[in-house]
């Protein structure tokens, strides 16, 4: 099962911050935190991911809470383009099977 | 660099035949896993290779199996179809690192439909 918990649907008005959260209260030490986004019928895109700190890059920027049981993806400047599947996945760090459990992800909609 | 190229990306097959997908990884890239989508059971993990060797396996029948030639390149195939099977095949590779964060990066996939 998908140790993550994120809301099914969200909304979002262009050009707005959108925050998408994503419950993992029982990660463990070495699991870090991935983000993917699915548009309609494509293959999953990777976003962002982070350990312990929080992260930034051309996409996005993730959050991470001091304990780790939760983080919150960020897009600064959502656009209708942004529409999509949201995935908050974790998965260890050690090597040895590339295997991502995926839960229901949140539906996030750019409105314009 | 080129992506993850998924041949071919939509076929039809009637019940009880079977089908072979394949799936090119980015270059240098040795780690290929394969993946099920549906409308109802979503992304699920199916099998990944590396070197050749199956190193894991989801919780699909023996129908469903693959394999990984020295190129990295990799094919999945799917016996004695069931109308169940239609679904959103994807493939994603990575490096293979240790110890780390490793990204998966997917192809645009194969949609079977079997009738």
């Amino acid at each position: 099962d998908a140790k993550t918990t994120q809301p099914p649907s969200m909304d979002c008005a262009e050009g707005r911050a959108a925050n998408l959260p994503c419950n993992h209260s029982t990660i463990s030490g070495n699991e870090y935190v991935y983000w993917y986004r699915q548009i309609h019928s494509q293959g999953p895109q990777y976003i962002i991911h982070g350990l312990k700190n929080n992260e930034t890059n051309e996409m996005a920027s993730l959050i991470i809470t001091e304990d780790r049981k939760s983080s919150t993806l960020i897009l600064p400047h959502a656009t209708l383009r942004d529409t999509a599947v949201y995935y908050c996945i974790v998965r260890a760090s050690q090597g040895g099977s590339e295997k991502l459990v995926f839960g229901k992800g949140t539906k996030l909609t750019v409105n314009p | 660099k080129a992506g993850v190229t998924q041949t071919p990306r939509y076929l039809i097959k009637t019940r009880g035949q079977q089908v072979t997908l394949s799936c090119s990884p980015i270059s240098g890239h040795r780690s290929v896993s394969w993946y099920q989508q549906t409308p109802g059971q979503g992304l699920q993990f199916l099998f990944e290779y590396f070197s050749e060797t199956q190193r894991n396996k989801g919780n699909f029948p023996g129908r469903f199996s693959g394999r990984q030639f020295s190129n990295s390149r990799s094919e999945m195939n799917v016996s004695t179809l069931e109308l169940g099977d239609s679904a959103l095949y994807l493939c994603a590779s990575s490096w293979d690192v240790s110890s780390g964060a490793n990204v998966l990066t997917f192809g645009a996939g194969s949609r079977l439909t079997v009738l």
